[in-house]
């Protein structure tokens, strides 16, 4: 079946500096990458989709120079977390899909954030 | 843009009894609807979706509903077990956009 790679599984980093997180399709071609941010006893919320080869669509109130989204491959999103803070703690998960809802979606493993 | 509205947000059931949880949805466009199983600090699961041409899909003991008029659709899980314990999402994806937006969640407990 479709499989997701998504990595670091955790990382702590100090505040001030910037985290990347990598979502990796091994099986297929992800033609659209979905990122979600997940707080402790929420549900995930869809921050920004992205397209292989274009710029990524930011959902409403999530900074785009804040959280840079890199999706260069068909097989390769990045996320990366720019001067994070300590409210920027929290879980993201990746989903790929093929580029249409008939392929279904195939999360990452997730990524714990810690800013300390 | 898509709204998803889940209920209840907490659901404690004797073993062996039926849970349902409900969601409805607002974009008429949607037409992909999953439900997701998620452990703590686990990627979330899969555990049936329906298409919006299907009214009803079943899968031993879990059955998922769909009412495209009203817009909304249920997950059945019946005879439950202890290992059902979990926090269930149901999520619906846009033909039009792919997005796929989450419910608020129900934390199902079962007791032994």
């Amino acid at each position: 079946g479709a499989v997701v790679s998504q990595h670091p599984s955790r990382v702590i980093c100090k505040s001030g500096t910037s985290v990347k997180i990598e979502c990796r399709s091994l099986d297929f071609q992800a033609t659209t990458m979905f990122w979600y941010r997940q707080f402790p006893k929420q549900s995930l919320m869809l921050m920004a989709t992205s397209n292989e080869g274009s710029k990524a669509t930011y959902e409403q109130g999530v900074e785009k120079d804040k959280f840079l989204i890199n999706h260069a491959s068909l097989t390769l999103s990045t996320l990366t977390v720019t001067s994070a803070h300590p409210e920027d703690s929290s879980f993201y998960i990746c989903s790929a899909s093929g580029g249409s809802v008939n392929y279904g979606y195939t999360f990452g493993s997730g990524t714990r954030l810690t800013v300390v | 843009g898509e709204n998803v509205e889940q209920h209840p947000s907490t659901l404690s059931v004797q073993e062996g009894d039926s849970a349902v949880i409900k969601c409805t949805y607002s974009d008429s466009a949607s037409n992909y609807f999953p439900w997701y199983k998620q452990e703590l600090g686990k990627r979330p699961q899969l555990i049936i979706d329906i298409r919006s041409n299907v009214g009803e899909k079943k899968d031993q003991r879990i059955a998922v509903t769909l009412n495209k008029t009203a817009k909304h659709f249920s997950l059945h899980i019946t005879e439950t077990q202890p290992e059902d314990s979990a926090v269930y999402f149901c999520a619906a994806a846009s033909g039009n956009t792919g997005k796929l937006i989450f419910g608020q969640g129900t934390t199902l407990q079962v007791k032994p």
